[in-house]
């Protein structure tokens, strides 16, 4: 069984149209998360969710956004795509926040974003 | 921000021989996690190290921490070609979860 699974693996679409890209856990962890990774592999978070509730935010274009209906969940919604999206977007999930985070995440295999 | 620096950023060594890669960071921190991205898929996580510890191992990986450089160093030992990946450091700091990732290193084992 896949620890982190995200759908779609591979996602091509035009400027401008909106997408969604999804993620399930089945560790049982509280903590969720989306990364970006670059063209020349540079990771960067982008947000965290704890127990369904958004607790990092970092400086992303508010065309995306962020939903978990429940713990296990945490999908990303891109509106109105633009060529610098294109990029590989992981979900991550970890057993708790916060206390040091002394907790390694776990990681889905991506989903490889191209705009056209 | 960027804040782990690694080196060097490409690697390329013989089968068996051991691969050092280095990192460097910027602020205090909690911890220092290194995690392993194969071609295609998602980030491994290795090993992690707590800024109270100086040195941990996990089978035939060495990782050291110095806190006064700030700087910390990951052995790989006997290499083998399934040890090919990419190699990232990666810090926590104050009270929340939050990863800071470096550029990573590219190791290339020869067989």
């Amino acid at each position: 069984d896949t620890a982190v699974s995200q759908t779609p693996k591979y996602l091509v679409t035009q400027m401008g149209n909106d997408k969604s890209i999804k993620c399930e856990q089945n560790l049982g962890h509280d903590t969720m998360y989306w990364y970006k990774q670059d063209s020349k592999k540079f990771l960067k978070i982008m947000f965290s969710y704890n127990n369904k509730e958004l607790i990092i935010n970092e400086t992303v274009p508010n065309r995306f956004s962020p939903k978990s209906p429940d713990k296990a969940h945490l999908n990303l919604h891109i509106n109105s795509l633009e060529l610098g999206d294109s990029a590989v977007y992981f979900c991550a999930s970890s057993l708790r926040f916060g206390g040091g985070a002394d907790q390694p995440q776990h990681f889905g295999d991506g989903t490889r974003l191209s705009i056209l | 921000s960027q804040q782990g620096e690694e080196d060097p950023q490409a690697l390329s060594i013989q089968e068996g021989e051991n691969a050092t890669m280095n990192c460097s960071y910027k602020t205090s921190i909690n911890n220092l996690q290194w995690y392993r991205q194969n071609s295609g898929r998602g980030l491994v996580h290795l090993i992690l190290i707590r800024s109270n510890e100086r040195e941990k191992h996990s089978g035939r990986l060495r990782v050291t921490l110095d806190t006064s450089k700030k700087s910390s160093s990951l052995l790989i030992t006997a290499s083998r070609a399934a040890d090919t990946a990419s190699y990232f450091c990666a810090t926590t700091s104050g009270a929340n979860s939050k990863l800071t990732f470096g550029k990573g290193i590219t190791l290339s084992v020869r067989p």
